[in-house]
């Protein structure tokens, strides 16, 4: 098992640029999370899917939308990139109640200049 | 909605020594679990320790133990006999046990331990 994967794992974009990551798990499971790191700071729920066509906002939310077509999969994407989504951005899977750990990828390092 | 809270932004302890991490927390529900995860330089977040809340008994794994007090809604780690390895960033962290809310993290700021040798 791969567990969880996030694609790219560095990425430089200019201000208004858009892109999307995508973070793919192999383990089943149904939750699926994205989180920014800043430095200084624990990590901070941006959005979450709770099963494949499903998902919603976290605490973070304003700037990014997400999707999940696939159960495996879970993108982010950020349609004009602001110096302010600079972060460290992490996906992280669950498989259900009452599992309890989350599993977490390496991360993605974006700045935006 | 929950906030945890980690006074310590900076712990330093000499190898093989113990140390202990403080993490307290702030919720109505009844229902949750809490972790502690380590963060070392390469940034990949690792599951330490993980608690929860409707068992009494206090979680351990090898060298890591916590000292949970519900009432006072505290949730400390004590790493004993600590090793260079464990210099990382450390993030306490809560989760709702059920409902709509299951899942979700809510963590701490961090606290940085170095291991000196």
């Amino acid at each position: 098992n791969a567990g969880v994967t996030q694609t790219p794992k560095f990425r430089v974009l200019k201000t208004g640029q858009s892109m999307t990551l995508l973070c793919a798990q192999d383990m089943n499971h149904e939750y699926m999370y994205w989180y920014r790191q800043d430095p200084g700071m624990g990590l901070r729920l941006i959005h979450y899917s709770v099963g494949e066509g499903t998902t919603a906002k976290g605490e973070v939310p304003d700037g990014y939308n997400v999707s999940r077509l696939k159960k495996q999969n879970f993108l982010l994407g950020l349609e004009s990139a602001a110096p302010s989504q600079t972060s460290v951005y992490f996906c992280a899977s669950i498989k259900g109640y009452p599992a309890g750990e989350q599993y977490f990828g390496p991360g993605t390092r974006l700045t935006v200049t | 909605a929950q906030t945890v809270t980690q006074s310590q932004p900076e712990m330093s302890v000499q190898e093989a020594e113990t140390v202990t991490l403080s993490c307290t927390y702030d919720t109505s529900e009844s229902n949750y679990y809490l972790f502690w995860y380590k963060q070392p330089p390469s940034r990949q977040m690792i599951l330490v320790i993980r608690q929860e809340a409707y068992k009494q008994q206090n979680a351990t794994e090898n060298r890591f133990s916590v000292n949970f007090q519900k009432a006072a809604k505290s949730f400390s780690l004590k790493i004993s006999d600590s090793q260079l390895g464990d210099t990382a960033m450390y993030f306490c962290a809560f989760m709702i046990g059920g409902g709509t809310s299951y899942g979700k993290l809510t963590f701490g700021q961090g606290t940085i331990l170095t291991v000196h040798p």
